[in-house]
């Protein structure tokens, strides 16, 4: 298996304008988490899934942000309008079922100018 | 609540001095207990759990409930291991497959 994918690595948008985030979990994985990792705040989930449902979505920051899962090989996070304030590395994981390790993305890279 | 603390940002070390990067969580139920590796640039890596009591890359940790400390410890540090050291907790009950991580801790291995 090639692991969780990400799309794209790096991205740089102006402010305002909207970001899409793709992920690709590991075939067979039933949980599906995006975080984001700044400098300031280190690594903080934003929301999981589980069979495609939302489980989590308390660390969600804003209304401008939303994540959906159409089907199990597939993950969207979408950042409406965009600031400056979202830059950051946002990871995507993904695990078998509970309490299994998770397996990470190699990140997108986002800067928001 | 779950919550992971990890005291230092940043360790530095000479090669083949021990190391040791402290974590410590808080936890009503019974957790279940990671250290996660990111390499420059590259992704997290799980580097070892609790419930497996193995040794990876010469890296052990010990969970003690007493003290709720699931510290990473190295008998000889390696420059190789220069990284950020993620721990990382799991509820059994209550946070489902919730993974609260900790703030981190740089390793720096110098020669």
């Amino acid at each position: 298996d090639a692991g969780v994918i990400q799309s794209p690595r790096h991205e740089v948008t102006e402010m305002g304008q909207e970001v899409t985030l793709r992920c690709k979990p590991i075939s067979g994985h039933d949980y599906l988490f995006w975080y984001r990792q700044t400098m300031m705040r280190g690594l903080e989930l934003l929301i999981y899934f589980n069979n495609n449902v939302p489980i989590d979505d308390s660390g969600m920051p804003e209304d401008r942000f939303s994540a959906k899962m159409p089907n199990a090989s597939f993950s969207t996070l979408k950042i409406q309008p965009s600031e400056p304030r979202d830059s950051a590395v946002y990871f995507c994981a993904s695990s078998l079922y509970g309490n299994q390790p998770q397996h990470f993305g190699d990140g997108t890279r986002l800067s928001i100018l | 609540a779950q919550r992971v603390t990890q005291p230092e940002k940043l360790l530095s070390v000479f090669k083949g001095a021990p190391v040791e990067l402290k974590c410590n969580y808080s936890y009503s139920g019974s957790p279940e207990l990671f250290w996660y590796v990111q390499y420059s640039r590259q992704r997290l890596q799980l580097l070892l759990r609790h419930i497996s009591r193995e040794s990876i890359k010469g890296f052990t940790a010990d969970l003690n409930k007493g003290e709720t400390s699931f510290h990473l410890k190295k008998p000889f540090a390696q420059e190789e291991d220069s990284a950020m050291y993620y721990c990382a907790l799991s509820g059994l009950t209550g946070g489902g497959n919730k993974l609260t991580f900790g703030t981190g801790t740089q390793l720096k291995v110098e020669l």
